[in-house]
């Protein structure tokens, strides 16, 4: 299986602020990754695809990046309703293994 | 607009089956253009990916689930199915079904809203 490292695990941000988070892959995967937003009680909702599209309807201070085996999702600037858990997953094959995600938490 | 929606019993006795239906409602199942999904999460944990099938019949299956797992589907009512055998507390989790677009690899861009399977005695 293919590893999905995510860092930070958490981090707290104010309301403007440039917010990063990482994912490493334990091996090429091209640009097969996609990030996912995940509020507290409900399904997680899908954000960017192939690392850097956006899924329709996404604001677009989401932005991803990256290729190989390293990723990052940016959100700048952070909006009070992005507080919130973050996971990535590798797409490249199955099974599609997810990050451990990164909690976005007000400072 | 596709809806997705699980349903099925909320508590499993250990060592029985686990069976959640998924009915896809807005859009047909029968599209070629997508896998369905199941994806489970326990409690304050992260997302586990299940598996997934086509309705050409074509499933693949985490391997760490592999022996227990099956994922099956019913164009004729617009369904999709898990079963998962000899549970434990370990298989205690909210369960997602879900779209995968065929085109993107893996990539999941509808959810059900979730079921909570408790496994227990």
């Amino acid at each position: 299986d293919i590893q999905m490292t995510q860092s930070p695990s958490s981090l707290s941000a104010s309301v403007g602020d440039r917010v990063t988070i990482t994912c490493r892959a334990s091996q090429s995967i091209s640009s097969y990754v996609s990030w996912y937003q995940q509020k507290p009680g409900k399904a997680p909702k899908l954000l960017i695809y192939a690392a850097s599209s956006l899924q329709s309807g996404v604001p677009s201070r989401f932005s991803g990046s990256g290729s190989g085996t390293d990723f990052t999702l940016t959100i700048s600037p952070l909006q009070p309703e992005d507080f919130a858990t973050y996971y990535c997953q590798q797409t490249y094959s199955t099974p599609g293994t997810f990050g451990q995600g990164t909690k976005v938490e007000i400072k | 607009q596709v809806q997705l929606q699980e349903s099925g019993p909320g508590l499993v006795k250990p060592s029985q089956t686990l069976s959640l239906t998924c009915t896809v409602s807005g859009g047909s199942i029968s599209s070629g253009s997508y896998y369905w999904s199941w994806i489970r999460q326990p409690a304050g944990k992260g997302l586990e990916w299940i598996g997934r099938i086509h309705t050409s019949g074509s499933t693949n299956y985490n391997p760490s689930l592999k022996s227990r797992v099956t994922i099956s589907v019913d164009t004729s009512k617009n369904q999709f199915s898990l079963k998962v055998n000899s549970v434990t507390a370990a298989d205690t989790a909210f369960y997602y079904c879900a779209r995968t677009m065929a085109a993107v690899g893996l990539t999941i861009d509808c959810w059900g809203q979730g079921t909570l399977v408790t496994v227990s005695s």
